[in-house]
């Protein structure tokens, strides 16, 4: 059971250049989400999806965009790589009644140079 | 405006004794708070959650209380042992807002032997 799975682990981009950080879970889980990490800070929501087709901005969505077009994807894209988007990125995913306790994917480290 | 605080960066407590984690919130429509623990490189992992409808929440060492006047809680880990060192994230979630969740800071725990 792989549970939450974010590919690459590390990753790093020049200023300017596009990547996608992908994401699959087997859970069937309907909710999906991406968070950032700064050192030292909580995580911050960037997008997320309560299912297929149907995507919502977080908190700190500049920059970034998302696709779900199945239940177990949710790939989410940098475009214009900026220095500020240097972070640990996490994907997640729930049910819609679990008292909302995601399960995490293990990161992917960005570093914008 | 952080709707999840958490204001000890940091706490180191002798194995066997107790760690106490606080964190403060200010939207009431929060109906649920969940406490996460991350090691590094790891993502968070879900260790236990309290309804806005209780006051406790048991399950085995970890206890989360929730004084939803006060928009306090707080989670006791007896006895703390080493493994217990890691960073704990306080979250929150709103039903109504998606199952998205909103974190605190961060403590980071340092068990001593």
């Amino acid at each position: 059971n792989a549970g939450v799975t974010q590919t690459p682990k590390f990753r790093i981009l020049k200023i300017g250049q596009s990547m996608t950080l992908q994401c699959t879970q087997d859970m069937n889980h309907n909710y999906m989400y991406w968070y950032r990490q700064d050192p030292g800070m909580g995580l911050k929501l960037i997008y997320y999806s309560v299912g297929a087709g149907i995507t919502d901005k977080g908190e700190v969505p500049n920059g970034y965009n998302v696709s779900r077009s199945t239940t177990e994807d949710f790939p989410l894209r940098l475009e214009l790589a900026a220095p500020s988007q240097t972070s640990v990125y996490f994907c997640a995913s729930s049910y819609p009644g679990t008292g909302g306790s995601a399960f995490f994917g293990q990161g992917t480290r960005l570093t914008v140079v | 405006d952080q709707q999840v605080k958490q204001n000890s960066p940091s706490l180191s407590v002798q194995e066997g004794r107790i760690s106490i984690l606080n964190c403060d919130y200010t939207n009431s429509m929060f109906d649920y708070f969940l406490w996460y623990k991350k090691y590094p490189a790891e993502g968070p992992t879900f260790l236990i959650s309290i309804s806005s409808i209780k006051d406790k929440n048991e399950d085995g060492r970890f206890t989360v209380f929730l004084n939803k006047s006060a928009k306090h809680l707080s989670l006791h880990i007896v006895p703390s042992q080493p493994g217990d060192s890691a960073v704990y994230f306080c979250a929150a979630r709103s039903q109504a807002a998606g199952n998205k969740l909103t974190f605190g800071g961060g403590t980071r725990v340092l068990v001593k032997p």
